[in-house]
């Protein structure tokens, strides 16, 4: 069975500070993998994905991610937080043709 | 391009009533799914669509929730009857083609509270 974890329930950080936010997932076979943002009354919202090639890929917003397939893991960066990053973020997986998503990682950026 | 269209955004009803939910996915996209995301949780798969077959229903709780892809454009949800445990948000959502190396796009959801 296919599932989703992420271990870091609430983060809060201050301006300026690095980000790094675990995503870890379990299914054997080969997978699409993303991260999606929901802003405060917002949709949920694409930040990056990977479906296959470079395992380091960018997204919108100076986010990053960096596929670890050893490690099963799919873990979003950014060097620099903002206020305006203050947001849920999901990761998602899918294998076969399911899409799973985490519990959501809530980010509190401090001005 | 327009997005995926949710209506409507807010329903309160009462438990033991039902409701409908509506979705009007990307136009093309030809996968359609309806997450249940409950408060301070992710989004949970309810029912998967390509076209207007199932892909995969096998979340969705059968006795009371029902759902439907007619002629593989709109979709619609219905709970019936309601519980107090369905009081959550229902997320559709579209991809292209059959799903694999695409990605989805979510509407606004329709937030359901059952008092």
């Amino acid at each position: 069975a296919q599932s989703v974890s992420q271990h870091n329930h609430h983060v809060i950080l201050s301006e300026a500070a690095s980000l790094e936010l675990g995503c870890n997932y379990s299914y054997g076979g080969t997978v699409n993998l993303f991260w999606y943002v929901q802003y405060p009354g917002q949709h949920l919202q694409l930040l990056l994905k990977y479906f296959s090639g470079d395992p380091l890929v960018k997204g919108i917003k100076g986010f990053e991610a960096e596929f670890i397939k050893s490690k099963f893991s799919f873990n979003l960066r950014k060097p620099s937080v903002q206020w305006s990053d203050t947001a849920e973020y999901f990761c998602a997986v899918r294998g076969a043709n399911n899409l799973f998503f985490g519990t959501g990682t809530r980010l509190t950026v401090i001005p | 391009e327009a997005g995926v269209a949710q209506s409507p955004r807010y329903k309160i009803i009462e438990k033991r009533q039902s409701v409908a939910f509506w979705c009007n996915p990307i136009s093309g996209h030809a996968t359609l799914y309806w997450y249940q995301q409950i408060l301070g949780q992710g989004p949970k798969l309810l029912i998967q669509f390509q076209n207007n077959g199932v892909v995969d229903d096998s979340q969705l709780p059968k006795d009371r929730f029902s759902a439907e892809r007619l002629k593989g454009v709109d979709s619609t949800l219905k709970i019936q009857p309601a519980k107090l445990e369905d009081s959550a948000v229902y997320l559709c959502a579209s991809s292209p083609g059959p799903g694999w190396n695409t990605e989805a796009f979510f509407g606004q959801g329709t937030r359901l509270t059952v008092v």
